[in-house]
C-alpha cells in the first residue's frame, strides 16, 4: 500500500500556542485528503475533507478557524491547530485517498500525531 | 444514535481460535463496508472492503456483510498473536467515511 507520513509524530505545546501538523503522501498523488481526530477508547471521528487546490470542506462542529487545513500540492496537506487549549489534546490523523473502484476510495492513514497542550 | 455501532471489547481469544467481530450500522444508503486494523500509536490499515452484502475472503480473513440486518462481520481464521490490534469498521458513502469505535483484540500464545 502507499506510504503516508506525518510529522510531528507528538508534540506538547502550552495553551494559546498553535500547532502545524504536516501530511505527506510519498508515493502517490493525492487529490483527497482526510482529517480526524481520535480520542481514546473511541471511533476515528472525521474533522474535514481537503481537496489539493480549494478549500477544506468541514464536518458540523469542526471551527474552521480554529482547525485550519491547507492541501496547497497532491503530497502534502497541514492542519494547523490555532490557538491550542487542553481539550483540543487528542490524536490527530491523516489520511490521503485513492480511488479503489466506482465511488469508493481506499484510505491510507498517516501514523498520527499525539497533541498535548498544557 | 451513532452511524455505526462496534463493541469496543476487549476481547481475548487463545492462539487458533476463530475470531468473530461485529459491528452494526443505521443508514441504510451504505454501500461499501471496511475493516481496518489499527497497532497502538498507528495510523489505521485497510484490511478489507466489501461491496453490499455478501462475503469476500481473504487468506484467514472474512468479511461478511448483511445489509437486511444492517449488520457486518470480520471472521478471523486460526488467529496469531501478531493479529493482536484494534480493528474498526467502516461504512462508506458519498465521499465521506462512518467508523465504529473499534474492538481490541487480544490473541494469547
Amino acid at each position: 500500500g502507499a506510504v503516508v507520513s506525518q510529522h510531528p509524530s507528538r508534540v506538547i505545546c502550552k495553551s494559546g500556542t498553535s500547532v502545524k501538523i504536516e501530511c505527506r503522501s510519498l508515493d502517490f498523488q493525492a487529490t483527497t485528503m482526510f482529517w480526524y481526530r481520535q480520542f481514546p477508547k473511541q471511533s476515528l471521528m472525521l474533522m474535514a475533507t481537503s481537496n489539493e487546490g480549494s478549500k477544506a470542506t468541514y464536518e458540523q462542529g469542526v471551527e474552521k478557524d480554529k482547525f485550519l487545513i491547507n492541501h496547497a500540492s497532491l503530497t502534502l496537506s497541514t492542519l494547523t491547530v490555532t490557538s491550542a487549549h487542553p481539550e483540543d489534546s487528542s490524536f490527530y490523523i491523516c489520511s490521503a485517498g485513492s480511488r479503489l473502484a466506482g465511488n469508493v476510495f481506499e484510505q491510507f492513514f498517516g501514523p498520527g500525531t499525539r497533541l498535548t497542550v498544557l | 444514535q451513532k452511524e455505526v455501532e462496534q463493541d469496543p471489547g476487549p476481547l481475548s481469544v487463545p492462539e487458533g481460535a476463530i475470531v468473530s467481530l461485529n459491528c452494526t450500522y443505521s443508514n441504510s444508503a451504505f454501500q461499501y463496508f471496511m475493516w481496518y486494523r489499527q497497532y497502538s500509536r498507528k495510523g489505521p490499515e485497510l484490511l478489507m472492503y466489501t461491496y453490499s452484502s455478501g462475503n469476500k475472503e481473504d487468506g484467514r480473513f472474512t468479511a461478511q456483510v448483511d445489509k437486511s440486518s444492517k449488520y457486518i462481520s470480520l471472521f478471523i481464521r486460526d488467529s496469531q498473536p501478531s493479529d493482536s490490534a484494534t480493528y474498526l469498521c467502516a461504512c462508506y458513502n458519498f465521499n465521506k467515511f462512518y467508523f465504529g469505535s473499534g474492538t481490541k483484540l487480544n490473541v494469547k500464545p
